[in-house]
């Protein structure tokens, strides 16, 4: 069975940082590119950071660039997001997903809440 | 970049109702449209990838269809647990973004 179990979020206050886990189970880890997913309250959903399967290919929304870190580590089948410098507006729900076949995202972590708030 | 519109923005619906979901696509994404579920204090769930194939689990009751920008979703008898907000998803480039939801409520 595939398993996304996320940690790592809480409140913070603008400015302070914060770093998100995935640990992963029940697929080959190695093999699949992987994504973060966020959902401000009250608003959609917005992609926030990839990362291909060997770490080559790294990219980032607009909004987190240059503030967030996407990383992986095969050997321990897990998934991070480094998250610097955080605003209000980076308060959301934080999902990691893994992408499946064609770049859909078919699992999901169970989210983990994160507020930055003074 | 690829801009996502979804119709509507929100609809309400009764149990047994068909429910139809579009999404449109300011320019050709072929056949890589995605429809994922999400309800209030879940993970989203995807339901239908590559436009029309369901994923593992999901009923029957659920269709996708189109091809290069318009695509629909479609539940032919609405059930009390698929009242949730429905998004679609491009996977033509990375990163996949997302529409803006449609959110299925009670009548």
């Amino acid at each position: 069975e595939v398993q996304l179990v996320q940690s790592g979020g809480g409140l913070v206050k603008p400015g302070e940082s914060l770093r998100l886990s995935c640990a992963t189970s029940g697929f080959t880890f190695r093999n699949y590119a992987m994504n973060w997913v966020r959902q401000a309250p009250g608003k959609g959903l917005e992609w926030v950071s990839f990362i291909s399967s060997g770490s080559q290919y790294i990219y980032y929304a607009d909004s987190v660039k240059g503030r967030f870190t996407i990383s992986r580590d095969n050997a321990e089948n897990s998934l991070y997001l480094q998250m610097n410098s955080l605003r209000p507006e980076d308060t959301a729900v934080y999902y990691c997903t893994r992408e499946g076949g064609r770049g859909w995202f078919d699992y999901w972590g169970q989210g983990t809440p994160v507020t930055v708030s003074s | 970049d690829i801009q996502m519109t979804q119709s509507p923005s929100s609809l309400s619906a009764s149990v047994g109702d068909r429910v139809t979901i579009t999404c449109r696509t300011n320019q050709s994404i072929s056949s890589d449209l995605n429809w994922l579920q999400h309800q209030p204090g879940k993970a989203p769930r995807l339901l239908v990838y590559s436009a029309s194939v369901l994923h593992s689990g999901v009923p029957s009751r659920f269709t996708g269809s189109g091809s290069g920008t318009e695509f629909t979703l479609t539940i032919s008898s609405l059930q009390p647990e698929d009242f949730a907000t429905y998004y679609c998803q491009q996977s033509y480039r990375t990163p996949g973004t997302f529409g803006p939801g449609t959110k299925v409520d009670f009548k």
